[in-house]
């Protein structure tokens, strides 16, 4: 069971470019979430996924967006980086909208 | 609001006992988990509490008082292995299980 794998594990970009972050979820598992943790912080909800639709949404901007693909696996793309949106991107997938999430080894995203 | 609280900062020695408190105030309540995340890596599930009361998981315990809107780890027999972050997060509830974090308890275990 390979568990929840994240690419890539590190990225650089800078101010105003996109970027998409991928997350394939562990085996079995329908829902992927995804969080964002800036250094020193715990993580915050950015929107869960489920039956490839976005289900809720944290208080993050429209420049984060989101895909679920027929296969559970998922995308994160944000739009006109910021220097704020530098932080590991940690993606969650669970059986279920209510079942327990498990982590993967996030993705983090340095923009200069 | 929501609003999670645990202390920054904690120090212990090896060998000894320590106990990460959190505190809540979430507007919806589904459980409480704890993690442990080292630096620069995934977050760990630790331990799970929707009912009141203590379970315990060899040498860690995790505690709930849903009317006090609080909850403890305790760690027990400590190694320096387990000098990490601490993260407690409340389920809010609802369809989905967004979890709510607190921003970490980083605990360093001294020699």
């Amino acid at each position: 069971d390979a568990g929840v794998t994240q690419s890539p594990t590190h990225l650089i970009k800078t101010r105003g470019q996109q970027v998409t972050l991928r997350c394939s979820p562990k085996s079995g598992h329908d829902t992927v979430s995804w969080y964002q943790q800036a250094l020193g912080q715990g993580p915050q909800f950015i929107f869960q996924y489920y039956e490839e639709e976005e289900r809720q949404r944290g208080n993050f901007p429209d420049r984060f967006s989101g895909h679920q693909f027929p296969n559970y696996s998922s995308e994160l793309n944000v739009n006109a980086l910021l220097l704020g949106d530098s932080a590991l991107y940690l993606c969650a997938s669970s059986l279920g909208q209510g079942g327990e999430a498990f982590f993967g080894q996030g993705t983090r995203l340095t923009v200069v | 609001g929501q609003n999670i609280d645990q202390p920054t900062e904690m120090t212990a020695t090896e060998g000894a006992i320590v106990q990460i408190n959190c505190t809540y105030q979430t507007s919806g309540f589904n459980g409480l988990f704890w993690y442990q995340q080292h630096a620069g890596e995934a977050p760990t599930f630790l331990s799970y509490n929707v009912l009141d009361g203590l379970e315990e998981k060899g040498r860690f315990s995790s505690f709930l008082s849903r009317s006090k809107g609080y909850s403890y780890l305790l760690l027990k027999e400590l190694q320096m292995k387990d000098s990490a972050s601490y993260l407690c997060a409340v389920v809010n509830g609802g369809a989905t299980n967004k979890l709510i974090f607190g921003t970490g308890t980083l605990l360093a275990v001294q020699p």
